[in-house]
Parts: C-alpha cells; structure tokens; sequence
C-alpha cells in the first residue's frame, strides 16, 4: 500500500537555507493533507495542513504546496534552523473518513 | 496547552498475554485513533472511535483487538492474546472533528512481545 510516498528518506540542510520536503499520492480521493515532524521517542506533531481546495498554505516559517493535477505536495521550511532536525510525515485522508494515511517520512537533519 | 497522554511509556509482555494501552485524550475531543508503527515501517492507522463505537478500523484490527471509553476520560486498546508481531509503538491521536480536522498524536507506547 503505497498511496503516500515521501520518496527521499533523508535531508541535509544548512541552517538559514530552505528546507524542501516532497510527497506524493497516488489516491484520487485524497482531499486533505497534513504534516508532522517527529522526534525520536515521541509522537507526531502536527505542523500544518491543507485542503483541496487551496494550493497553498502558510503559517509562520512552514508554507505547504499542493499541485493536485500532478498528486504533489511539499513543506518548505525557511529559513532552517537546528532545532527543525527530525522526521517529517506526510498524511492524507480521503473524502467522507479521518483516517490518515502516512508517508514512510523524511529525516530533516539541519546543521549550523 | 492540552496533549494526548499515554501510559505506559513502554509494556513488554510475553506471547499470549493481553495487555491494556491507556491514552487520556485532549479533554474536549470528540474523536479518538489509534495508530502503531512497526519499526522501520510507516505509521498505520488501526481504528477510529465517536460517540462510542468504532467508526472505522482497518484490517490489521482483527478479534484479538479491541477499544474502549470506560469513562469521561481515557481511552483504552486491548489487545487480548498478544503475538510478536504486535511488537510497534501504538500511537493514539484525538481530533475536535473527524473529517478534515487535525488529529494530536500522543507520545506513544513502545510495545514488545517476546
């Protein structure tokens, strides 16, 4: 079941820079996607969120993308800082259900 | 500001045994999930929860699992005869709504099966 894919495991970035995190579905359905960072030993927590009806979200330094025509999504991080190292999940939920689907994650390390 | 609590932070247990999960979800949720992640693997969704009964599960929520309110505050998953492959950290979220509403993960119960 691959319906989310984050199809880089791994991220370096230098503190100050962008941070680009990419995703992509496969389900047609899908018509609300989040994101989460999560440090090791603790759960997820939520950073941002977008519907499908908007192609572009922001709040503070965390902006997210949709491009539904392409099934793609991204987190642009900026400007990095050390502190945003850890792994970060996208998820999607289709129409009419909550449940989330995750992608395998992205391990953002960020370095002074 | 209010979080999804968890306890215990770690249970092993031997094979066969059952074992309780508790979670005390954000005070004034409605909807409540758990979700578990086999190491190395993605977090997968096991079952939602409103007005008390299940909304929806998935198929790894087979018999041997089962959810519960017991009161005003906690949320339980039991999972009767534990297998080694149950082995994950299960995860429990709540949401204000259900769809298209923000889900607050708590922190998690390392789980292992020997």
């Amino acid at each position: 079941d691959q319906q989310v894919k984050q199809n880089s495991p791994s991220l370096s970035v230098q503190e100050g820079r962008i941070s680009i995190l990419n995703c992509d579905y496969t389900n047609s359905m899908f018509d609300y996607f989040l994101w989460y960072k999560k440090y090791p030993a603790e759960g997820p927590t939520f950073l941002i969120s977008i519907s499908s009806i908007k192609d572009k979200n922001e709040d503070g330094r965390f902006t997210v993308f949709l491009n539904k025509s392409a099934k793609h999504l991204s987190l642009h991080i900026v400007p990095s800082q050390p502190g945003d190292s850890a792994v970060y999940f996208c998820a999607a939920s289709a129409q009419n259900t909550d449940k989330l689907i995750f992608g395998t994650g992205t391990r953002l390390q960020v370095f002074p | 500001e209010p979080e999804v609590t968890q306890t215990p932070s770690h249970q092993v247990t031997q094979m066969g045994q059952e074992v309780i999960l508790r979670c005390v979800p954000i005070s004034n949720h409605l909807y409540f999930y758990w979700y578990r992640q086999i190491l190395g693997q993605k977090v997968e969704f096991l079952v939602s929860f409103y007005n008390n009964e299940i909304s929806e599960k998935s198929e790894i929520f087979d018999d041997q699992f089962s959810v519960e309110r017991p009161d005003g505050s906690n949320f339980t998953l039991k999972i009767r005869s534990t297998k080694l492959e149950d082995s994950a950290m299960y995860f429990c979220a709540s949401s204000f709504d259900g769809y298209r509403a923000t889900q607050y993960f708590g922190p998690g119960t390392r789980l292992l099966v020997l």
